[in-house]
């Protein structure tokens, strides 16, 4: 069954500081990435998403997209508190398929 | 923003009890899906539907049944519940299966069997 893997599982960061998380598909039929934000207690919402190979930046996020080895990547710059969240990757296979497979999460914390 | 309701949202059942969790969205889209949520897995697919009378298996459908009543609810049925089924369950829907597919989730529902 496809994987969807993240990593690190958890980081700390300081305010102001650069978050760089990782996300890698185990299925080579993918073709889309999604990255969502869940912070505690909320439910997730959709934060970015990517199928072109190269980057996609919005404002203060960058989402780099590496299809030959399935492997996406989320940046914060400028880190804040309420960036504190668990960081969820979803992946879907080609074809249009209405599924996603999420991976199991970056819990990302934002020191004051 | 695309409005996915969920009731009850938190619920306690005895182990082999009846659960039936509710979700309704009122955006039209045609796709809606139940996860499950456990520290450690991330979000699971139990069941997803892209039309009223349409089921599909998910990833995690064992002890789950889901209906899909109309084109806004969508139902998920724990008829023998146990205590693995502890859990936040999650509905979500989105509009569409090609391009940038966005899921819009609900707020959750906290089950817990005891």
């Amino acid at each position: 069954q496809q994987k969807v893997q993240q990593s690190p599982e958890s980081l700390i960061v300081p305010e102001g500081g650069m978050a760089s998380l990782n996300c890698t598909s185990s299925d080579r039929n993918v073709d889309y990435f999604w990255w969502y934000r869940q912070h505690s207690g909320k439910s997730p919402k959709m934060l970015m998403s990517i199928f072109s190979n190269g980057e996609k930046e919005e404002g203060r996020f960058t989402v780099h997209l590496n299809k030959a080895s399935l492997h996406t990547s989320l940046h914060i710059r400028d880190s804040q508190p309420s960036d504190s969240a668990l960081y969820l990757c979803a992946a879907r296979n080609q074809g249009g398929s209405a599924k996603l497979i999420f991976g199991e999460g970056t819990k990302l914390t934002v020191s004051s | 923003e695309a409005a996915v309701t969920q009731s009850p949202r938190n619920k306690v059942t005895v182990t082999g009890g009846n659960v039936t969790l509710s979700c309704r969205q009122t955006n039209s889209h045609n796709y809606m899906y139940w996860y499950r949520q456990d520290t450690g897995h991330g979000l699971r697919l139990i069941h997803y539907s892209y039309g009223a009378g349409n089921l599909q298996i998910g990833d995690v459908p064992d002890g789950y049944k889901a209906t899909r009543t109309t084109q806004e609810d969508f139902f998920l049925l724990l008829e023998l519940a146990s205590p693995s089924q502890t859990s936040l369950y999650f509905c979500a829907s989105s509009e569409r299966t090609g391009g940038a597919l966005e899921q819009y989730f609900g707020p959750g529902t906290r089950l817990t069997v005891l």
